[in-house]
């Protein structure tokens, strides 16, 4: 079946350090979305990537869809303290685009 | 525009017992998605509906069943419950099939917290 694997697990960084979490599909994706999820929160959208090869920016962030559609990655610039909450890869699967499978996510700390 | 309301919030449940979540989906939006997400975990899809039908399931028993009403809110359904239904129940909902930059985006609800004792 359908599986979404996402590492790290946890990142601790120091404010002003860069992140990256990497996703990875068993399977070739149609797209691939991002989602953010604050400590007691709910995951909030950051972003689809839909062609291979994809790269999208939005300020700090840069996100990447491989050449295969099959894996992924987050890279944050210059972290900050607004910056923590665990990140999510969404999966929507070839046959059916719209039934997301995510990943564990991603959890990270940034101390200032 | 209204976001996904869910309700209720919190719930505590005994082994056995029945449980059913609801959820109301954003204006203008088909389809409703029903993920468990439990502690430490990313969300694991239960099932989606899409204009009342069911649109595919997770790898979740009978025992989690659902339902979808005309006005696109949602029903998530858990008979016998087990310890293990512990977790967070998060709806989502979407406009499908859709073009341009807000397609097939999952708006998540704040979700239903269940404890089962």
């Amino acid at each position: 079946g359908q599986q979404v694997m996402q590492i790290p697990q946890y990142q601790h960084v120091q404010e002003g350090e860069d992140f990256t979490t990497y996703c990875n599909s068993s399977t070739t994706l149609s797209n691939i979305q991002w989602y953010k999820q604050r400590p007691g929160g709910h995951p909030v959208f950051l972003i689809q990537l839909v062609k291979s090869g994809e790269v999208k920016k939005q300020k700090r962030l840069t996100f990447q869809f491989g050449e295969a559609k099959k894996n992924s990655s987050l890279h944050i610039t210059a972290t900050q303290t607004t910056d923590v909450g665990t990140y999510f890869c969404a999966g929507g699967p070839k046959y059916n685009f719209n039934k997301f499978y995510f990943g564990s996510g991603t959890k990270l700390n940034v101390k200032p | 525009e209204t976001g996904v309301t869910q309700s209720p919030t919190h719930l505590i449940k005994t082994r056995g017992q029945q449980v059913t979540l609801r959820c109301s989906s954003q204006s203008g939006h088909n389809t409703v998605s029903w993920y468990q997400q439990a502690l430490g975990q990313g969300p694991q899809f239960i099932f989606q509906y899409y204009r009342e039908e069911k649109n595919g399931r997770g790898n979740f028993p009978p025992r989690f069943s659902g339902l979808q009403f005309p006005n696109y809110s949602s029903e998530l359904n858990v008979n016998a419950l087990e310890l293990d239904d512990s977790a967070l129940y998060l709806c989502a909902s979407s406009y499908v099939p859709g073009q341009g930059p807000g397609a097939n985006v999952l708006t998540f609800g704040a979700g239903s917290r269940l404890t089962v004792l």
